[in-house]
């Protein structure tokens, strides 16, 4: 069974701050997400990692993906208020199965 | 373009009663996944629908269901509900296409359910 980790939990840093969020999976994936989740809302997709060493850039946020290591990184650069939201990863195992086994989720909040 | 669209957005039922939740996907897009949110489980998937069959089932007791029509909107149902059935219920839609890597599954606004 596919496990997804991320750690940490909580996260609560300072304005201008760098930070990284990190996802460990089980089982080899062929995809990897990154959804932002503010209070009530519903998930916004952030970055698609698609294969080993990718790496994407949105932003303050960037994000990569280690496929021999199963571990995907979320980096915060500068952090400013509006980032405070939960981010979650999520796995999908099998190309063409559309079934996401997400992380527990971080919760991000920015202190100005 | 318009974006996942789920129905209703808030809904209070009371224990022992079904519920039926509507999700209409981005127009093109052929699957249809549902996942249920809670504070104490996380995000779990529930099934995953393409061109009207269920082709993923998650680890939910038979009281949950759901089906796909021929233009994509799906319907999920939950039967005899209990009160460890509140939760977001997420819809999220996308595009498979054959050979495509980058699938991305886009998520509507939910549907609040809270049972009592």
């Amino acid at each position: 069974e596919l496990k997804v980790e991320q750690n940490p939990l909580f996260l609560s840093m300072q304005e201008g701050k760098n930070y990284t969020i990190y996802c460990n999976y089980s089982t080899t994936s062929d995809r990897l997400y990154w959804y932002r989740q503010d209070p009530g809302k519903s998930l916004e997709s952030l970055f698609v990692l698609l294969s080993n060493g990718a790496v994407k850039q949105e932003g303050r946020l960037m994000a990569s993906l280690d496929t021999k290591a199963r571990l995907s990184t979320l980096h915060i650069t500068a952090a400013v208020h509006d980032l405070s939201a939960t981010y979650f990863c999520a796995v999908d195992i099998n190309f063409g199965n559309e079934k996401l086994t997400f992380g527990t989720g971080t919760r991000l909040t920015i202190i100005p | 373009k318009a974006g996942v669209t789920q129905t209703p957005r808030y809904l209070i039922k009371t224990r022992g009663q079904q519920v039926t939740l509507s999700c209409s996907p981005i127009s093109g897009h052929r699957s249809v996944s549902w996942y249920q949110q809670t504070p104490g489980q996380g995000l779990q998937f529930l099934f995953e629908y393409f061109s009207e069959t269920q082709r993923n089932k998650g680890n939910f007791p038979g009281r949950f269901s759901g089906r796909q029509f021929s233009n994509s909107r799906s319907e999920m149902n939950v039967s005899t509900l209990e009160l460890g059935d509140s939760a977001l219920y997420l819809c999220a839609s996308s595009l498979v296409l054959a050979g495509a890597q980058n699938t991305e599954a886009f998520f509507g606004q939910g549907t609040r359910l809270t049972v009592v």
